[in-house]
């Protein structure tokens, strides 16, 4: 199993344009989730999907940042425009149910300058 | 919003020693985890804990479930060089639409 797969690993973009975060989650795995690490605020959850539906987005900072699922394979976290307070390590991670432990991604480092 | 409570935050060691780390909360939980997570990569489960009390081994590692279901904590015996990393505890209420709580993490250095 090549487990949860991020991409890009790195990202260095300019304040103002807009970034895709990409994931692909373990095959068979139900629930997705989208978090954000920084050194201030540690792990903290942006978004939950159950079944590619939406559950828990209360932790997406503000309308800037979006989060899509349309299907079992993929999911995508949007940021536009892009500001130098997003700057963090952004983790994926999938799980077969709700309960229990996730299996996270190597997570994309970005940077906004 | 919840918050965990990990302690401590920070821990320098000399290989050999044993190490504990925990978690406290507010509020109670029906999951308990830890993870590792080394440098430049996503957290890694250790060990999973679902009822109050229980106590569980892996290999080294040694983590127990607080009978009050507010507290958790990892011990690590005779530690090496590997176990440098940032450990995070994480709860879980295991209801629908809930997901995992994090604590800021312990950092692990070891000096051999």
């Amino acid at each position: 199993d090549a487990g949860v797969i991020q991409s890009p690993r790195h990202e260095v973009t300019e304040m103002g344009q807009e970034v895709t975060l990409r994931c692909k989650p373990i095959s068979g795995h139900n629930s997705l989730f989208w978090y954000r690490q920084t050194m201030m605020r540690g792990l903290e959850l942006l978004i939950y999907f159950n079944n590619n539906v939406p559950i828990d987005d209360s932790g997406m900072p503000e309308d800037r940042f979006s989060a899509k699922m349309p299907n079992a394979s993929f999911s995508t976290l949007k940021i536009q425009p892009s500001e130098p307070r997003d700057s963090a390590v952004y983790f994926c991670a999938s799980s077969l149910d709700r309960a229990g432990g996730y299996t996270f991604g190597s997570g994309t480092r970005l940077t906004v300058v | 919003g919840q918050q965990l409570n990990q302690s401590p935050q920070s821990m320098f060691i000399q290989e050999g020693e044993d190490v504990s780390m925990n978690c406290t909360s507010s509020s109670i939980f029906n999951t308990w985890l830890w993870y590792k997570q080394d440098p430049g990569e996503g957290p890694v489960l250790l060990i999973a804990l679902y009822k109050a009390g229980e106590l569980t081994s892996n290999g080294r590692l040694t983590a127990q479930f607080g009978i009050t279901r507010k507290d958790s904590f990892l011990n690590i015996s005779a530690s090496i060089p590997s176990d440098v990393g940032i450990y995070f505890c994480a709860g879980q209420f295991n209801q629908a639409g809930t997901a995992l709580i994090f604590g800021k993490g312990t950092t692990l250095s070891v000096s051999s």
